[in-house]
């Protein structure tokens, strides 16, 4: 399809293990976003991608969450050693070139993630 | 910092009655403020924008006024539908900046 994909849509682990959420963006948008969303909150905003690079990763809750886009395409979200506080639905998101042009985010449906 | 405060939900209206979802911000400066709403078993979407104050967004019937005298962007429609029924987020952006900061959203139930 044409819109953000992420997969997987559920993901149930353990605590203690390793987790990796992968986003593919709307062809052509060279800005990425993660977001994670908890229970009753809005969107949490973890990192944002221009192109291959992360532009701002002030929202990494610490340093367990890591992300990547080597090809300044498809992202991957990386979580080691999984906590129950982690669980939550991350959301993808892309834009054309960012919130300078129209500050409008296209979402993905969300990967919704439960540490046991 | 800056932040998005909606009112609480859940709010159940009868089809065709009028609905407001309260929004304010606090912010440094002027951002520029959205509606997006959540569908059942959909991503977020933009629903309306406003990018400066006493601009109007509207979408879908929905309404909302950028009031910056009352730091308030309150989302309006005259007369909903079942098929309205999902989740409001309210949220702000300074398009220098990176990334939208989002309220802890609203979720309507529209009854036939």
């Amino acid at each position: 399809g044409a819109g953000v994909s992420q997969t997987p849509s559920n993901k149930v682990t353990e605590k203690g293990k390793y987790v990796e959420l992968r986003c593919d963006p709307i062809s052509g948008h060279t800005a990425l976003y993660w977001y994670r969303q908890s229970l009753g909150q809005g969107p949490e905003f973890l990192i944002y991608f221009q192109g291959t690079g992360a532009a701002d990763d002030s929202g990494l809750p610490n340093d367990r969450f890591f992300a990547v886009r080597p090809e300044g395409s498809v992202s991957t979200l990386k979580i080691q050693r999984t906590e129950r506080g982690d669980s939550a639905v991350y959301l993808c998101a892309s834009s054309p070139s960012g919130l300078t042009n129209t500050g409008e985010l296209f979402f993905g449906e969300g990967s919704r993630l439960t540490v046991l | 910092g800056d932040s998005v405060t909606q009112m609480e939900g859940p709010v159940t209206l009868s089809e065709e009655a009028f609905l407001t979802i309260n929004c304010t911000y606090t912010a440094t400066g002027y951002p520029s403020l959205f509606w997006y709403v959540q569908y059942p078993g959909e991503g977020l979407q933009l629903l309306l924008k406003a990018t400066k104050a006493d601009d109007k967004g509207s979408n879908k019937g929905f309404e909302a006024t950028y009031r910056k005298e009352t730091t308030s962007f309150h989302l309006e429609k005259g007369s909903v539908q079942v098929s309205d029924s999902a989740v409001y987020f309210c949220a702000l952006s300074f398009f220098s900046a990176s990334k939208i900061i989002f309220g802890s959203g609203t979720r309507l139930s529209i009854r036939p």
